[in-house]
């Protein structure tokens, strides 16, 4: 069975600071798709970065970061030097070549504090 | 580009009233999905069509929702008739099929039902 497991509920960290957020996911397929949302307070969901099976590489965007471990079935994601804009739940999401469906965790919130 | 546009953004209606929602998806996707979010139940996938063909459709409560798609640039999602607990936020996404391209969701529809 497929799953995606965001531990964190909830994360308050006081702006500046480095924060990661978990990602762990279970799955059978050897291809497949990993995908992080944002949805900030005004509520739409906003794509941030896709990562299939086969591109272990981490990958830096700005102060986002992304590592993707296959050996510990992990695609944890760390903001650099939070903002208070950076505030938002965020979504981690899995599908495999078989399908377009996607499994949602349960999302973690980011409070960034100023 | 035009991302996904839903609408309305709110409605607010009486229980037993017919809600119609409505999306268009980015011009050149040929998939759309439908989800309903709650604080309860997250992010559930509702139905989703390929090349305007419902694929899947499991997600759908009851028989009071329908889903239909005319032709690729436009979707609804009816509710008939509505009640206190079909109160949520539906969100239309779309992606094309090139290399499993993520999901683009629209702003949501945050539906009240009194």
């Amino acid at each position: 069975a497929q799953k995606v497991t965001q531990a964190q509920t909830e994360i308050s960290v006081v702006e500046k600071e480095d924060v990661t957020l978990d990602c762990v996911y279970e799955t059978r397929d050897t291809t497949y798709y990993l995908f992080w949302y944002k949805q900030p307070p005004s509520g739409e969901l906003v794509f941030l970065i896709r990562r299939n099976s086969f591109d272990e590489q981490n990958e830096i965007s700005g102060r986002y970061s992304w590592n993707f471990q296959k050996s510990t079935s992990s695609f944890n994601f760390t903001i650099t030097a939070s903002q208070v804009v950076d505030s938002a739940v965020y979504f981690c999401a899995l599908t495999h070549s078989g399908t377009y469906k996607y499994i949602f965790g349960t999302g973690t919130r980011l409070k960034v504090l100023a | 580009d035009a991302g996904v546009i839903q609408s309305p953004r709110h409605e607010v209606t009486e229980m037993g009233q017919e809600v119609t929602l409505r999306c268009k998806p980015i011009s050149g996707h040929n998939s759309l999905f439908w989800y309903r979010q709650t604080m309860m139940r997250g992010l559930e996938l509702l139905i989703y069509f390929n090349n305007n063909v419902p694929i899947d459709d499991s997600g759908m409560p009851e028989d009071r929702f329908s889903a239909k798609m005319p032709n690729a640039s436009f979707s609804t999602l009816k509710i008939q008739p509505s009640e206190p607990r079909d109160s949520a936020v539906y969100f239309c996404a779309s992606t094309g099929v090139r290399d499993r391209q993520p999901q683009h969701f629209g702003d949501g529809t945050r539906l009240s039902i009194l």
